[in-house]
């Protein structure tokens, strides 16, 4: 079946460093990547996201990369900030049928002030 | 504009109770979905709804059963709670033509199953 991995489970960084959170996606037919971050107790919020007709997108600190040959993405935080302590989720779907996005298990990143 | 509404926030049940998860969007969205979150695990998804009428099943739907039958409203019900079934519920809602904002998410059902 369809299947999202995830990888490291937990990373702890420096502040000012920077972090990448790697995810490998089975399902060639999947077209848009999204990244969630979600702090202690509260709800997965969207970050950034990308589909597959670009390679790379940047948002000021956050970037995701795609490689679709490989069928994985990355998501890279520079800078970090301890702010940027949380649990992080990336997932993959279709951009039809049902959108039902498929998961990953989850990155918790410490960033240690 | 309240997006996805989740009740209650949290609840603690007997084995063998039943009670039902409300979820309520105000965004028109025809999808909605319900995924449980197991201390420090991934997001798995239980049911989801293409639309009003329309429900299906997802990765883990044992022990669960849905409705849809308004645009807005998507419960989960739980008919014979199990220790197994404690964990962090969250629906959540999307548009139809692609994903232009991604999912949005309620702010969670906390379930203990004692």
């Amino acid at each position: 079946g369809e299947n999202v991995e995830q990888h490291p489970s937990t990373l702890s960084v420096q502040e000012g460093d920077s972090a990448v959170i790697k995810c490998t996606y089975s399902d060639s037919a999947s077209n848009y990547f999204p990244w969630y971050k979600q702090e202690l107790g509260k709800r997965p919020q969207l970050i950034i996201d990308i589909r597959s007709n670009v390679g790379e997108k940047k948002d000021q600190r956050i970037a995701v990369t795609l490689n679709k040959t490989a069928k994985h993405f990355s998501l890279h935080i520079t800078e970090t900030q301890p702010e940027d302590s949380a649990v992080y989720f990336c997932a993959a779907s279709r951009d039809s049928g049902t959108y039902k996005y498929i998961f990953g298990t989850g990155t918790r990143l410490k960033v240690l002030a | 504009n309240a997006g996805v509404t989740q009740t209650p926030k949290f609840r603690i049940l007997k084995i063998g109770q039943s009670m039902t998860l409300q979820c309520t969007q105000d965004m028109n969205h025809n999808y909605m979905y319900w995924y449980r979150q197991d201390p420090g695990m991934g997001l798995k998804l239980i049911y989801y709804s293409v639309g009003a009428g329309i429900t299906d099943k997802g990765e883990v739907p044992n022990g669960y059963n849905v409705s849809r039958s308004t645009t807005e409203d998507f419960p989960l019900r739980l008919e014979l709670a199990a220790p197994s079934q404690t964990s962090v519920y969250f629906c959540a809602s999307s548009r139809t033509w692609g994903q232009e904002y991604g999912y949005t998410f309620g702010s969670g059902t906390r379930l203990t199953v004692v």
